[in-house]
């Protein structure tokens, strides 16, 4: 149980598109959810919260204009990178929560971003 | 800024070895210690979360301690097998931000049959 999927997996995008990645839970229903970033040889880094029905909360330094994040859904939540550089060029991965003291987070594969 | 810190950052140990890596993390506001086992092209899977200082947890050849005092935990793998290779990361969860885990680095194992 608690799988998450991602989509897509790698994407190149041109400079100054947009971009679109999606998470979705697909046998829980997640309250929250995360999207972290991974530059080379560097940690996941936290960008942003968000809850169903509600505004993401975003880490300090992630533009919130940049990174725009929908969560309509208790299964879904959608990334959009916009007008992408390629200093934006990363990996992606999103994770969900289910409501518990421990705060247990389930992952997605992950997405390649490569902005040329 | 809360850093954590996994060492070492890569090891290589032959079929049978058993190994181990440290989780450094800060002492102070502490909750909770996730240690998450991640492939290459999979998600990362979560391994053990861990809560009170002096516990131990177990799951097959894997194990883990944790010192909450000293701000440190210890991953063991015992016996390794080529399907051990991963990256295995750490990630800590503050008192006073409850619900975001702060990720260390990861240590990638490289079992060799």
């Amino acid at each position: 149980g608690a799988v998450v999927s991602q989509h897509p997996s790698w994407v190149i995008c041109k400079s100054g598109t947009s971009v679109k990645i999606e998470c979705r839970s697909l046998d829980f229903q997640a309250t929250t959810m995360f999207w972290y970033r991974q530059f080379p040889k560097q940690s996941l880094m936290l960008m942003a919260t968000s809850n169903e029905g509600s505004k993401a909360t975003y880490e300090q330094g992630v533009e919130k204009d940049k990174f725009l994040i929908n969560h309509a859904s208790l299964t879904l939540s959608t990334l959009t990178v916009t007008s992408a550089h390629p200093e934006d060029s990363s990996f992606y991965i999103c994770s969900a929560s289910l409501r518990t003291t421990l705060y247990e987070q389930y992952f997605g594969p992950g997405t390649r971003l490569t902005v040329t | 800024i809360l850093n954590v810190e996994q060492s070492p950052q890569s090891l290589h140990v032959q079929e049978g070895d058993s190994t181990n890596f440290t989780c450094s993390f800060p002492s102070s506001n502490f909750y909770a210690l996730h240690w998450y086992r991640w492939e290459t092209a999979k998600s990362p899977e979560a391994l053990f979360v861990m809560t009170l200082n002096g516990d131990e947890k177990k799951k097959g050849r894997i194990s883990a301690t944790l010192n909450t005092k000293e701000g440190y935990s210890y991953l063991y793998i015992k016996g390794s097998q080529p399907e051990d290779s991963a990256t295995y990361l750490c990630a800590f969860i503050a008192s006073s931000n409850t619900g975001k885990l702060i990720f260390g680095q990861g240590t990638t194992l490289q079992v060799k049959p």
